[in-house]
């Protein structure tokens, strides 16, 4: 059963850079075949996705965070990480790491629980 | 960038069905996923490309997509399936992950 598990701090000043990382258990990012995604949720409202990486460190960022978010992989640990810099209280959200097969049309098979990030003075 | 549309809520009685929809430009063309939602859990897979159900997932659940619009049907709905549901697109043209702005169904 795959799990993955997200963590860092759950506050962070404006302007800094918030970092997560999600620790996948279960499964091998370097074996490939699924993209390792990043999706927050700001409270009270619906998904946002923020970027995914592949084991081989291609990335694919939205375009509205992509001048802000960096996504790395560490396969030696099987985990991949989210650092989205110059932050303000708008990237107050709940972060989730997820993992999605590439396919045609991939899907988010698995989630992490998901961690509240508050950007606060 | 791609747009997907729901409805904000859906109420139904215990029993009865509930249909969900999500509206897009030609959405018929996309594979469609479906999200369920409780409050304070992550996100749950419910339905995927289109109408398959992942392990696990009840055949109370079954979707359809066809036109400009995708539908995700509850039948005899439960207690248990109060909660917020999406709708994701992958467009390969824009924004690759898409999804719908989420529908509270609501269990009377």
């Amino acid at each position: 059963q795959v799990q993955l598990q997200e963590s860092g701090p759950g506050l962070v000043k404006p302007s800094q850079t918030l970092s997560l990382t999600c620790t996948v258990s279960g499964g091998s990012i370097s074996s490939g075949g699924y993209y390792w995604s990043w999706i927050r949720q700001h409270p009270g409202k619906g998904l946002e996705w923020i970027g995914y990486i592949y084991y081989s460190g291609s990335t694919y960022y939205n375009p509205s965070l992509k001048s802000r978010v960096t996504i790395s992989v560490d396969t030696s640990k099987n985990q991949f990480s989210l650092k989205l810099s110059s932050v303000t209280a708008a990237d107050t959200a709940v972060y989730y790491c997820a993992r999605a097969l590439v396919v045609v049309s991939p899907s988010f098979d698995y989630w992490g629980q998901g961690t509240l990030v508050t950007v606060s003075s | 960038s791609y747009v997907l549309t729901q409805p904000p809520s859906v109420s139904v009685a215990p029993g009865q069905t509930a249909r969900i929809t999500c509206g897009g430009n030609n959405i018929g063309s996309k594979s469609v996923h479906w999200y369920q939602q409780k409050p304070g859990q992550a996100p749950v897979l419910v339905v995927y490309d289109d109408s398959d159900r992942p392990s696990g997932i009840p055949e109370r659940f079954s979707g359809s997509n066809s036109g400009n619009t995708a539908t995700l049907t509850i039948s005899r709905v439960e207690a248990g399936d109060e909660a917020d549901y999406y709708c994701q697109v992958w467009d390969s043209s824009s924004d690759p992950v898409v999804f719908g702005g989420g529908t509270k169904l609501t269990v009377l």
